[in-house]
């Protein structure tokens, strides 16, 4: 089983619909999880990160479910500007000790394509 | 700001040169990580340095050879390169303690 598992798509969207991405992890004390976005042969950029509580930054809504080991992303409203990859990733190590950083892991990716 | 810079933007070399790729910042950040990723497939961690040092090397072939002169500097030093490690090598960085990793426009090596 793959650490990280990202259905692949691609979606293809009309501007204006509402898109959801969804994203398992397999490493149960994990604890810190991202979602970025990366537009073609450019560099990741992090669009947010995910909280227990869920959280919300203008059209986008990001959920974590620990008990089920899930995180999901929905993009209300798509703009033609938000057709990208968008990668789920997760820190596999517990923030407390150990080398926790920059051993992210990092799903496949999902591409969407907003048209008009 | 969260800039993260990286030179050059393209590189080409041959399989006997010798060149070196730049990450620079300039917010305090004290982990730097090198990545690897080839077209389509998600970034793939090279090296890691925590406070200057390194921390993590995931067995990575000793043609590439990191270095980090000091808090905002790490370099990416590459020699006797071979073809399929063509790809965009990004650098990245994050505060200490905390795993929001930054990363920088990337480096697009093409080795012939």
């Amino acid at each position: 089983r793959k650490e990280v598992e990202q259905d692949p798509g691609p979606f293809n969207v009309p501007e204006g619909a509402t898109v959801a991405f969804n994203c398992t992890y397999s490493n149960s004390a994990s604890q810190s999880f991202f979602w970025y976005r990366q537009d073609c042969r450019k560099e990741p950029k992090l669009l947010m990160s995910v909280y227990s509580s869920g959280n919300e930054d203008g059209r986008f809504t990001a959920q974590l479910n620990r008990a089920s080991q899930y995180i999901s992303l929905l993009i209300r409203d798509s703009k033609l500007s938000d057709s990208a990859t968008y990668l789920c990733v997760v820190n596999p190590f517990p923030l407390a000790g150990g080398t926790s950083y920059g051993k992210l892991t990092f799903g496949q990716g999902t591409i969407l394509t907003v048209h008009p | 700001d969260t800039e993260v810079t990286q030179t050059p933007k393209h590189l080409v070399m041959g399989m006997t040169n010798k060149k070196s790729l730049k990450c620079e910042q300039h917010m305090g950040h004290r982990a730097m990580y090198w990545y690897k990723q080839k077209a389509k497939k998600p970034p793939e961690l090279m090296f890691v340095y925590s406070y200057e040092k390194l921390s993590i090397n995931e067995s990575v072939p000793s043609r590439f050879s990191p270095e980090c002169p000091n808090s905002s500097l790490l370099n990416l030093h590459l020699h006797a390169l071979q073809p399929e490690d063509s790809a965009l090598y990004l650098c990245a960085s994050a505060r200490a303690g905390r795993e929001t990793q930054y990363f920088g426009p990337g480096t697009r090596l093409l080795v012939l």
